[in-house]
């Protein structure tokens, strides 16, 4: 099975700070990668779907980017929502699998 | 409104059986292929597996620690997914989401609240 690599697991960050989370899947997805934001309580929200298409209604300030193995979510000035744990997630292979998340939090 | 509703968790005991529902509507479940994701409490985002339309054979996958003890089918019928959860370990302790994609992305867009399994005596 493929398995999901996100880093860092946490960051702290400033409201407006550009923030880069990174994901390596343990073998070649092509552009089969999907990220996720998740806030406390609630389920999560699709941000980038097919590494770097921008699901309607989600703000600019996020962008996805990579292919093969190694991808890349960026928040370019990071707002107060944007607190919560990110995803990423591989739609390759037969079975999905979710990378560890990484929790953004405040500085 | 396009919506999946979860049902069906609780506590129960080590080795025991639970079977939950998602009720979908707002979109034509008949063509949905529909996923089973599920979170212990403080942990990440699990893929539990998926079920196929019928249309495109119906069949299902399942990720390794559940293969063998849950089942996922589905009613068209009733717009109605379930999974049968058998032989229920502590480690299956979760919150479980229904979800699917209804925009051909590849990626899951619509989501359920999710509901709670309790596995413990």
């Amino acid at each position: 099975d493929i398995q999901m690599t996100q880093s860092p697991s946490s960051l702290s960050a400033s409201v407006g700070d550009r923030v880069t989370i990174t994901c390596r899947a343990s073998q070649s997805i092509s552009s089969y990668l999907n990220w996720y934001q998740q806030k406390p309580g609630k389920a999560p929200k699709l941000l980038i779907y097919a590494a770097s298409s921008l699901q309607s209604g989600v703000p600019s300030r996020f962008s996805g980017s990579g292919s093969g193995t190694d991808f890349t979510l960026t928040i370019s000035s990071l707002q107060p929502e944007d607190f919560a744990t990110y995803y990423c997630q591989q739609s390759y292979s037969t079975r999905s699998a979710f990378g560890g998340g990484t929790k953004v939090e405040i500085k | 409104e396009v919506q999946l509703v979860e049902s069906g968790g609780g506590l129960v005991k080590p080795g025991g059986s639970l079977r939950l529902s998602c009720a979908a509507s707002g979109f034509t479940f008949s063509n949905a292929w529909m996923s089973w994701v599920r979170q212990a409490p403080g942990k990440g985002l699990e893929w539990v597996g998926r079920i196929k339309s019928k249309t495109d054979g119906g069949t299902t996958d399942y990720a390794a620690p559940v293969k063998g003890r849950f089942t996922i089918s589905r009613d068209d019928s009733k717009n109605t997914l379930y999974l049968q959860m058998n032989s229920l370990k502590t480690e299956d302790t979760a919150v479980y989401y229904c979800t699917t994609e209804i925009e051909g992305a590849d990626a899951f867009d619509i989501w359920g609240q999710g509901t709670m399994v309790t596995v413990s005596s």
